[in-house]
């Protein structure tokens, strides 16, 4: 049961898009519409962003959105702000278990 | 509001059982959501534990299965979880969660357990 992979970092300056990819196989993000993502800043606890691929929690950006492609899902940040300067995890269901396997992580810097 | 508050001791020694409980408030356990467990080693990434139901229904991640034992109570609104034989590389901040189809919405603050004789 491996992580899903993910960019170690990714930058972007204010105002730009940046998209972090998490890339799985087909026992995990490619068979299940279970994918989420969490925002960490420093020394904080991890936020859910998306859910289910695509959905948004209560009070979350819409700057923020969610796809999939296959095996490989995708968290994209429209209009970076500073305060977006954080670590992204991305998360799926797997066929192991069944469980659940985070991503290595994505260091975002907003230049 | 849900609030989830991880209690337990923050040292354990090499072989023990390391053992978290984790209280529930202002939202009843016996829901339709699973509670678990993520760690998170100091300066490394997210690590998905385990979740149950209220029911006691169980969903491990497969190489802790061996060492892991989640409970959980009702009548306390609480659930826990037992790790046993530990060793330095189960040092990490431990933090217990609601979760949904995967997805965990609502987190306790983390506390950090330290395997260390």
């Amino acid at each position: 049961q491996s992580a899903l992979t993910q960019p170690a970092s990714v930058s972007g300056s204010p105002g730009q898009s940046i998209t972090i990819s998490c890339t799985g196989t087909s026992s995990d993000v490619g068979n299940y519409d279970l994918v989420s993502w969490y925002q960490q800043r420093p020394g904080k606890v991890p936020k859910l962003m998306i859910y289910e691929v695509s959905k948004r929690p209560s009070g979350v950006s819409n700057r923020f959105s969610g796809s999939k492609s296959g095996n490989t899902a995708s968290l994209t940040i429209s209009g970076l702000q500073a305060e977006d300067e954080a670590d992204y995890y991305c998360c799926s269901q797997t066929i192991s278990g069944p469980s659940v396997i985070f991503g290595g992580g994505t260091k975002l810097t907003v230049l | 509001q849900v609030q989830l508050q991880e209690s337990g001791p923050g040292l354990v020694k090499p072989s023990e059982t390391l053992s978290l409980s984790c209280a529930v408030s202002d939202y009843s356990i016996r829901s339709d959501y699973y509670w678990g467990w993520i760690r998170q080693p100091p300066g490394k990434g997210l690590e998905w534990i385990g979740t149950i139901s209220h029911s006691g229904k169980t969903y491990y991640k497969p190489s802790l299965k061996s060492r892991v034992t989640m409970s959980v109570d009702t009548s306390k609104n609480q659930f826990s979880l037992k790790l046993s034989s530990v060793t330095a590389a189960d040092t990490a901040v431990y933090y217990c969660m609601r979760e949904l189809g995967g997805a965990a919405d609502y987190w306790g603050q983390g506390t950090l357990v330290t395997v260390s004789s």
